[in-house]
């Protein structure tokens, strides 16, 4: 069964800075890996996709990195602003089955 | 373009009473259709998911149940709310373009059984 964990659960970084999160997830049979943002009471955006095959996918001062043999994704957040201030989910789809496998989140707030 | 509607945006309704939340989306055909629940301080739970009209899949033992009495709509149910039931549900859809199986989200409903 799947499993995948981001760490940390929370963070606080002043704006600015340059910040990554961390997924790391269980079975490496994955067809493609997904970052998403949450405000609070709100759905899910999608912020980039990653397919196995796919090393790293970048969009703006996002980039989402892919170690599937290690079972590890990052997303690096350049420059960061209050507005990047959010929930961010990673979530496997794995070869087998049509569901996501959700991480716990990371909660970030960037203070200005 | 394709978009999701999700409703209503929050609901507050006593124990014992029943529930129906829709989801219907719009700009594509058989779509993959999904009912998630997050509740307060822990991740997204896969409730149900369709690959087709009347096709539904159950992920978990609980007081709710889901139907697709069309393509493109998904709906929620329980007869009687359980207090437990409170949380944040959202529905999703995945569709296959390009080579890319990429998920999208509805805003949401919030629940709260009282």
């Amino acid at each position: 069964k799947q499993e995948v964990t981001q760490i940390p659960a929370a963070l606080s970084v002043p704006e600015g800075e340059n910040l990554v999160l961390n997924c790391s997830f269980t079975d490496s049979a994955i067809y493609n890996l997904q970052w998403f943002r949450q405000d609070p009471g709100k759905g899910l955006t999608s912020l980039l996709l990653i397919q196995s095959s796919q090393r790293e996918q970048t969009s703006g001062r996002l980039n989402a990195s892919l170690d599937k043999s290690s079972g590890r994704s990052t997303l690096y957040i350049a420059a960061s602003q209050p507005g990047d201030s959010a929930t961010y989910l990673c979530a496997v789809k794995n070869n087998a089955g049509n569901m996501l496998t959700f991480g716990g989140g990371t909660r970030l707030m960037v203070k200005p | 373009s394709q978009t999701i509607h999700q409703w209503p945006a929050t609901l507050v309704q006593p124990v014992g009473s029943p529930l129906s939340l829709e989801c219907t989306v719009e700009g594509t055909s058989n779509p993959n259709l999904y009912w998630y629940r997050q509740a307060a301080g822990r991740g997204l739970q896969l409730l149900f998911y369709s690959v087709g009209i009347g096709q539904i899949s159950s992920e978990v033992p609980q007081n709710l149940s889901a139907s697709r009495p069309q393509d493109r709509q998904f709906i929620l149910s329980s007869k009687k709310l359980l207090l437990s039931d409170s949380g944040f549900y959202l529905c999703a859809w995945t569709a296959f373009r390009q080579g890319v199986t990429e998920a999208f989200f509805g805003q949401g409903t919030r629940l709260t059984v009282v």
